[in-house]
């Protein structure tokens, strides 16, 4: 029973360049969950998407930073020109259900890095 | 009020010993409490959930214990061991689906 799975797990960008994050979730989960995690610091809630459908995106910067999860792939965090402050590790989890209690699964993360 | 307020930012424990990490949060809305244990390079794993109808939840040697009151939640690692070297992080959430992490508490458990 596979877990979140995300890739690549690094990745290395030269500032302007644009990053994609890739996230599969859980067999059977249709909830997916994108969290930055800055070095040394706890993980801030990024965005929340349904299949097609994005729910909550409180947490994402105005400008550079996208998200996807469409009908048959995987969920996509798409960040455009990135700058050095956008070195982090991104992590995706999954759950069965947006509603009531549910438990989030997390995948192993990318970590991005800008020079 | 959004935050939940984690210490210590680190511990060190000797085998067999008790490892005690504590969150604090302020909003009342709040009623699922999650874990999660994070090695290095690794995603966080979930360890043990409570929420607020019970004042303590034990599963192995991992313990929650809730204060409602308080505000205050904890985690106390029994007989702790090496391999719960690691990083651990409290979260809160609203029964939706926006988790408040703490800082996290970076565990080292001397042999």
């Amino acid at each position: 029973n596979a877990g979140v799975m995300q890739n690549p797990r690094h990745l290395v960008r030269r500032r302007g360049q644009e990053a994609r994050l890739r996230c599969s979730p859980m067999k059977g989960h249709s909830h997916v969950y994108w969290y930055r995690q800055l070095p040394e610091e706890g993980l801030k809630f990024m965005v929340y998407l349904q299949k097609e459908n994005i729910i909550d995106e409180s947490g994402m910067p105005k400008e550079r930073f996208s998200a996807e999860f469409p009908k048959e792939g995987p969920s996509i965090l798409r960040i455009q020109q990135v700058v050095r402050g956008d070195s982090a590790a991104y992590f995706c989890a999954s759950s069965p259900t947006g509603q009531g209690y549910y438990e989030q699964y997390f995948g192993p993360g990318t970590r991005l890095t800008v020079t | 009020q959004q935050q939940v307020k984690q210490s210590p930012q680190s511990l060190i424990v000797q085998k067999g010993g008790i490892s005690i990490i504590n969150c604090a949060y302020e909003n009342t809305a709040f009623d699922y409490f999650p874990w999660y244990q994070q090695f290095p390079g690794k995603g966080p794993a979930l360890l043990i959930a409570i929420r607020p109808d019970v004042s303590e939840k034990k599963e192995g040697r991992f313990t929650i214990s809730f204060n409602k009151s308080a505000k205050q939640f904890s985690l106390h690692i029994m007989d702790s061991q090496p391999g719960d070297s690691a990083t651990y992080f409290c979260a809160a959430g609203s029964g939706t689906y926006k988790y408040i992490f703490g800082t996290g508490t970076r565990l080292k458990v001397l042999a």
